[in-house]
């Protein structure tokens, strides 16, 4: 498909286990961004990556929180030793460039729950 | 830093009145201004934007105008229907794209 693509679309695991959750931008887009979206909750930035500049990681909650992009492409998001306030979607969007006036597109999320 | 603050929800109306949800945003420099929409079970979509003070952006009956004096970015729709009944988002882009909190309408024939 042409959008921007994430897996799984749910992720159940327990509390202290590791998480990788996947995003494949739209094919060409050079900047990619991690949200989170908690119940009841609005839309919190976690990481930014554009092109081969260093990633803006302002947005990360916690050293459990990673991410990293491979090639320009596909992004991985890594959570360790989850807890259960890491409940909630994780989206990923892409971008054209960082020209400003570029919407973001949306992956549909990864629906992650820490029992 | 920069941010986006949005009324609260829920916002509840019937088919076919006026809607205006309200949007502030607080930024350095000459960010864009957008809307996106997610309808229930579905991901987030671009409703409309505008890139510049004075711009009007429009879509599916939607309306929002980039007003710099008082640093707002109002979304209206002169008539709403049952399928407008979503989670209505105000977004503002500089550097990164940073969201309001969200408002919930629910529109009821």
């Amino acid at each position: 498909g042409a959008g921007v693509s994430q897996s799984p679309s749910n992720k159940v695991t327990e509390k202290g286990k590791d998480v990788e959750l996947r995003c494949d931008p739209i094919s060409g887009h050079t900047a990619l961004y991690w949200y989170r979206q908690s119940l009841g909750q609005g839309l919190e930035f976690l990481i930014y990556f554009q092109g081969n500049s260093a990633p803006d990681k302002s947005g990360l909650p916690s050293d459990r929180f990673s991410a990293e992009r491979t090639g320009g492409s596909v992004s991985t998001l890594t959570i360790q030793r989850t807890q259960q306030e890491d409940s909630a979607v994780y989206l990923c969007a892409s971008s054209s460039d960082r020209d400003r006036n570029q919407p973001q597109h949306f992956g549909d999320g990864t629906r992650l729950s820490i029992l | 830093g920069d941010s986006v603050t949005q009324m609260e929800g829920p916002v509840t109306l019937s088919e076919e009145a006026f809607l205006t949800i309200n949007c502030t945003y607080t930024a350095t420099g000459y960010p864009s201004l957008f809307w996106y929409v997610q309808y229930p079970g579905e991901g987030l979509q671009l409703l409309l934007k505008a890139t510049k003070a004075d711009d009007k952006g429009s879509n599916k009956g939607f309306e929002a105008t980039y007003r710099k004096e008082t640093t707002s970015f109002h979304l209206e729709k002169g008539s709403v229907q049952v399928s407008d009944s979503a989670v209505y988002f105000c977004a503002l882009k500089a550097d990164k794209l940073i969201f309001g909190t969200g408002t919930r309408l629910q529109v009821f024939p």
